[in-house]
Formats: C-alpha cells, structure tokens, sequence
C-alpha cells in the first residue's frame, strides 16, 4: 500500500529563515511520481512539482527548492529566504506510474512565516 | 484560461438529506478526479474518471456516495442520506489524461456541513 508521512504538523519560522518540510513516502512500486502542493487560507490546492522516480536530481526553482532520496524515500522541500506569503499548508503527494491514478495525500505541514 | 469549477461553494444540509456538488473540469481534461478533504487532514480520494466511466471507486466509502461524468466533462457528486460525518470539504481536480502522468489542477472546493 502506498503511504505518505509529513512528520511536522506546524512549523514557525521568522521572515528570511530557511526551512525545509519533510515528506517520507511508502509504496511497491519501481515507478511512482511525487508531489507537492500549496494550499493558502484561500483553500485552492496549487501545484508546485511532479518528480518522477527515476529522476532523483534536485530540482530548484526560486526561492524553493526539492531533494529527492530514493534510499531513504525522502522528498523534502525547502524556502530558503522564507517570506509571509509563503504561509499555507503543504502536501506532499504520491501516484503509482500506471495512469493518471489518484494521489496519496500526507496529512500536511502549516508554515507559518512570521514577519 | 478557466480553472477547475465547482458549485455550490458552501452547502448546509440536515442529516438525512441527498445533495448534490457539482464539478467544472479545465476544457480539454479528460481526467477528473474526486477527493474530500476534513479538518486538518491531506486530501482523500473517492473516484476517478477517465472520459465518461469511472476508472476507480475504490475511495468512495459506502454505497450512499455516487458520481457520474455523462459527457466526459462536467461531473456530479451525489449523497444520499446525508451523515453527520459526511462534513467535509469536497474538492474536484482534472488533469489531461491518459498515457503519462500529469499534474492535476484542483478547483476551490464545496465545503459542506451536515448538521
């Protein structure tokens, strides 16, 4: 079965600290995709990366940034130069490879960026 | 472009009562997808349609839960006997279809409380 833990349920940090959202992922398959998504008090999810499971380079976009371990299923996120618009709650997210299958959602993290 | 839709945004119904949510796919997405969302838990998935069938139900939780996608486009949640636990935020996403994985796009969500 797949399985998706974000161990941090609320972080708080000051405007312009660094911070990184843990996602730990479980699943069978050799070909999976993870996500991870924003969610701001307005409620609509946005999508913020697809990383597929044989691309294990870190990807940086911005001011985020992505780090994929396949040998501790790991895919953190982190803000580096954190900002208060960055306040929401992040999911990370899992898919098996064998279609547009559904996501595997993790509980969530709340940032909270404190100016 | 229009983004995922869904109406009503908020729904008050009574426990027992049958309610409908209605769902906007982005033109042209062939997939679309139902989870829903409680309080401070990741999105959970209900049923996913690819065209008019529903390729996986496996999410939905009990036989009172119902969806259809007569055209391949707009999509209908329906509850029957509506149950306190039925509370929840009901979110529909679409993505553009089969073949690879693509990142799905969430609309706003129906918060519906069964009172």
């Amino acid at each position: 079965a797949q399985k998706v833990t974000q161990a941090q349920t609320e972080i708080s940090v000051v405007e312009k600290e660094d911070v990184t959202l843990d996602c730990v992922y479980e699943t069978r398959d050799t070909t999976y995709y993870l996500f991870w998504y924003k969610q701001p008090p307005s409620g609509e999810l946005v999508f913020l990366i697809r990383r597929n499971s044989f691309d294990e380079q870190n990807e940086i976009s911005g001011r985020y940034s992505w780090n994929f371990q396949k040998s501790t299923s790991s895919f953190n996120f982190t803000i580096t130069a954190s900002q208060v618009v960055d306040s929401a709650v992040y999911f990370c997210a899992l898919s098996e490879n064998s279609g547009n299958t559904p996501l595997v959602f993790g509980k969530g993290t709340r940032l909270s960026v404190i100016a | 472009g229009a983004g995922v839709s869904q109406t009503p945004s908020n729904k008050v119904t009574e426990k027992g009562k049958y309610v409908e949510l209605r769902c906007d796919p982005i033109s042209g997405h062939t997939a679309l997808y139902w989870y829903r969302q409680s309080l401070g838990q990741g999105p959970e998935f209900l049923i996913y349609f690819q065209g008019t069938g529903a390729a996986d139900d496996s999410g939905l939780p009990n036989d009172r839960f119902f969806a259809v996608r007569p055209e391949g486009s707009v999509s209908t949640l329906k509850i029957q006997r509506t149950e306190r636990g039925d509370s929840a935020v009901y979110l529909c996403a679409s993505s553009l279809g089969r073949g690879r994985v693509y990142e799905q796009f969430f609309g706003p969500g129906t918060r519906l409380t069964v009172l």
